[in-house]
């Protein structure tokens, strides 16, 4: 157990419809990161937010956002959901802000399994 | 932009073989992280190895140690005693360490299936 939760563990929607990804890191953590495991475009980064603000993004479509709140958590915002977004999302922490020479290794959540229909 | 590669989408091994399994990454980088990371069944992400690219020697953990070649970028994971529990897909990443922000850069893995 890496003291990350995610929820839901798994989540069923059709096109077009809106989902949220909910992260919590471990605590004392202040940097998030969500990445994306599809069969298409392996694992990838999407976003990193480090105490409530925006610090890097990736390969993020418009279509989805995230936020990290002031108690830390953070979600990732799907909309207008194509069968292409089905993937396993998953959410790291570290302690650390991330880059530079300073090492936080990065603690990863279970994942959370998107399906479109 | 940093690539990580892996060539071999696939390699088995007998139980107590041992195995090594390629990765190849392109940076401009000089100051930079390595990582190996394994992803049983269960999609659990696990850190197995790190190497911090400023250190000459390779690091090893228990049964798992790298062999880092800085000038030809080549990072490969060798599994010594190879156990039924070490099934599972390897991925190989890279963190630069200067504004890259932390985020890794992820090989398309390996299946490693090891064979009793």
């Amino acid at each position: 157990d890496s003291g990350v939760t995610q929820t839901p563990k798994h989540l069923i929607t059709a096109t077009g419809q809106r989902v949220t990804l909910r992260c919590s890191p471990r605590s004392g953590d202040l940097s998030v990161y969500w990445y994306q495991q599809s069969l298409d475009q392996g694992l990838q980064f999407l976003i990193q937010y480090y105490n409530g603000e925006e610090r890097a993004k990736g390969n993020i479509l418009e279509r989805f956002s995230a936020q990290q709140f002031p108690d830390l958590h953070s979600e990732l915002n799907l909309s207008s959901l194509e069968l292409g977004d089905s993937a396993l999302y998953f959410c790291a922490s570290s302690v650390g802000r991330g880059g530079g020479p300073t090492y936080n290794e990065q603690f990863f959540g279970p994942g959370t399994r998107l399906t479109v229909l | 932009a940093q690539t990580v590669t892996q060539s071999q989408p696939e390699m088995s091994v007998q139980e107590a073989e041992t195995v090594t399994l390629s990765c190849t990454y392109d940076t401009s980088e000089s100051d930079y992280y390595l990582f190996w990371y394994k992803q049983p069944p269960s999609r659990q992400m696990i850190l197995v190895i790190r190497q911090e690219a400023y250190k000459q020697q390779n690091a090893t953990e228990n049964r798992f140690s790298v062999n880092f070649q800085k000038a030809a970028k080549s990072f490969s994971l060798k599994i010594s005693d190879s156990q039924l529990g070490d099934a599972a897909m390897y991925f190989c990443a890279y963190r630069g360490g200067g504004t890259s922000y932390g985020k890794l850069t992820f090989g398309q893995g390996t299946i490693l299936t090891v064979h009793p």
